[in-house]
């Protein structure tokens, strides 16, 4: 069974940082490209970076373009999102998502808040 | 970037159809992703590839796609499918595009 589970989530005050990880399981990750989607209360799906299988190649959304850095360590089969000078609108539930051809397959997300 | 664009909220009556549509550009390239969401839930692929249906999804789901359009068709909506739907591509660069969500509501 494909598991996908995100941890790291909390509290953060405006400016401060958080690494989110996600713990992958049941497929061979290192075969697969992964994301981050995030999803604000109340809001819709944004995606917000994706890495290559070996970790060679990344890109970001424009909104978290230099205060994110995303990384995979393969042996480890664990996914992650380095989240630096936080804001408010980052508040979100961040998923972890695996692409097969082009679809995405989710885990159960987990919850960023950036507040004083 | 690309964008895809939705309508905001769609309603249905019981057992009657409803038709969700998704505009974009990457949509001429690529093949749409639908999704569906239920309250405090992760969201789950219910057309993926433009028409195909993954195993355990109802066939009342189906989609198409025209030019720059994609469409999510519910055959007899049931009071479960009601739900925020979201279409999905990829676009040259690997990166993912959503659109902004449609919410369905059966009455």
């Amino acid at each position: 069974e494909v598991q996908l589970v995100e941890s790291g989530g909390g509290l953060v005050q405006p400016g401060g940082s958080l690494r989110l990880s996600c713990a992958a399981s049941g497929f061979t990750f290192s075969h697969y490209w992964m994301h981050w989607v995030r999803q604000a209360p109340g809001k819709g799906l944004v995606w917000v970076s994706r890495i290559n299988n070996d970790g060679s190649s990344t890109s970001y959304a424009d909104s978290v373009e230099g205060r994110v850095t995303i990384s995979r360590d393969n042996a480890k089969n664990t996914l992650y999102l380095q989240m630096n000078s936080l804001r408010a609108e980052d508040t979100a539930v961040y998923y972890c998502t695996r692409d097969i051809a082009a679809t995405l397959e989710w885990g159960q997300g987990t919850l960023v808040t950036v507040s004083s | 970037s690309s964008e895809l664009t939705q309508d905001p909220a769609v309603s249905v009556a019981l057992g009657q159809t409803v038709r969700i549509t998704c505009q974009g550009d990457s949509l001429r390239n690529y093949y749409a992703n639908w999704y569906q969401q239920k309250p405090g839930q992760a969201p789950v692929v219910v057309i993926y590839g433009k028409t195909n249906r993954p195993s355990g999804i109802p066939d009342r789901f189906s989609g198409s796609s025209s030019g720059n359009t994609a469409s999510l068709t519910i055959t007899g909506a049931q009071a479960e499918d009601e739900a925020d739907y979201y279409c999905n591509s990829r676009d040259r660069s690997g990166n993912h595009v959503f659109g902004g969500g449609t919410k369905v509501t059966v009455l």
